[in-house]
């Protein structure tokens, strides 16, 4: 199975910052990579697949980059409906998960 | 609209057997994969088994190959997961999944409420 490593685990930051997180697949899935936001007591949210495809209804401070083996996920201007849990998950083959990224207020 | 609601869950004894149900509405149900994804409490995402659209091809995590059986009822729009001889280690949420398109691993964009399974004695 690939493994998915995210960084950081945890990240503290304040409305109207800009905050990177990143995702390390342990080989190659080309573009087959998915961003997930996860509030407590929610089911997942998609918000981007394919690297940087923003689903629908999904607010544009949310962006994604890379491909092969590394990818981020960029939130501009953060708000307050922003502080959840993000995880990364590769589709280019069965699917895994990274660990997840809290994302806290500072 | 995509809507997959999730039941059976609840709490079960370790070597017991359970079986949820999720009832897909919005979509053709049996032109879609569908997935069964699981959470422990306080823990990250793990993907647990998928099905493809008219049920011939299944796969499964290892950690639940032999004991889970994924199946499908196109008939009644009804995506099961037969759990049997579960451990403390199956605790967990259980959702019931669907993708944007209909890969066997693709991103997955609908994702039912979740239903709670504890396993304990």
């Amino acid at each position: 199975d690939i493994q998915m490593t995210q960084s950081p685990s945890s990240l503290s930051a304040s409305v109207g910052d800009r905050v990177t997180i990143t995702c390390r697949a342990s080989q190659s899935i080309s573009k087959y990579l998915n961003w997930y936001q996860q509030k407590p007591g929610k089911a997942p949210e998609l918000l981007i697949y394919a690297t940087s495809s923003l689903q629908s209804g999904v607010p544009s401070r949310f962006s994604g980059s890379g491909s092969g083996t590394d990818f981020t996920l960029t939130i501009n201007s953060l708000q307050p409906e922003d502080f959840a849990t993000y995880y990364c998950q590769q589709s280019y083959s069965t699917p895994t998960f990274g660990q997840g990224t809290r994302l806290e207020i500072e | 609209e995509v809507q997959l609601v999730e039941s059976g869950g609840g709490f079960i004894q370790p070597g017991g057997s359970l079986r949820l149900s999720c009832a897909a509405s919005g979509f053709t149900f049996s032109s879609y994969w569908m997935l069964w994804v699981r959470q422990a409490p306080g823990k990250g995402l793990v993907w647990v088994s998928r099905i493809n659209g008219d049920g011939t091809s299944t796969s499964y995590a290892d950690s639940v190959k032999g004991r889970f059986t994924i199946s499908r009822d196109n008939a009644k729009n009804t995506l099961y997961l037969q759990m049997n001889s579960l451990g403390a280690e199956d605790t967990a949420v259980y959702y019931c999944a669907r993708g944007l398109y209909n890969s066997s691993s693709g991103c997955i964009a609908y994702w039912g409420q979740g239903t709670l399974v504890t396993v304990s004695s």
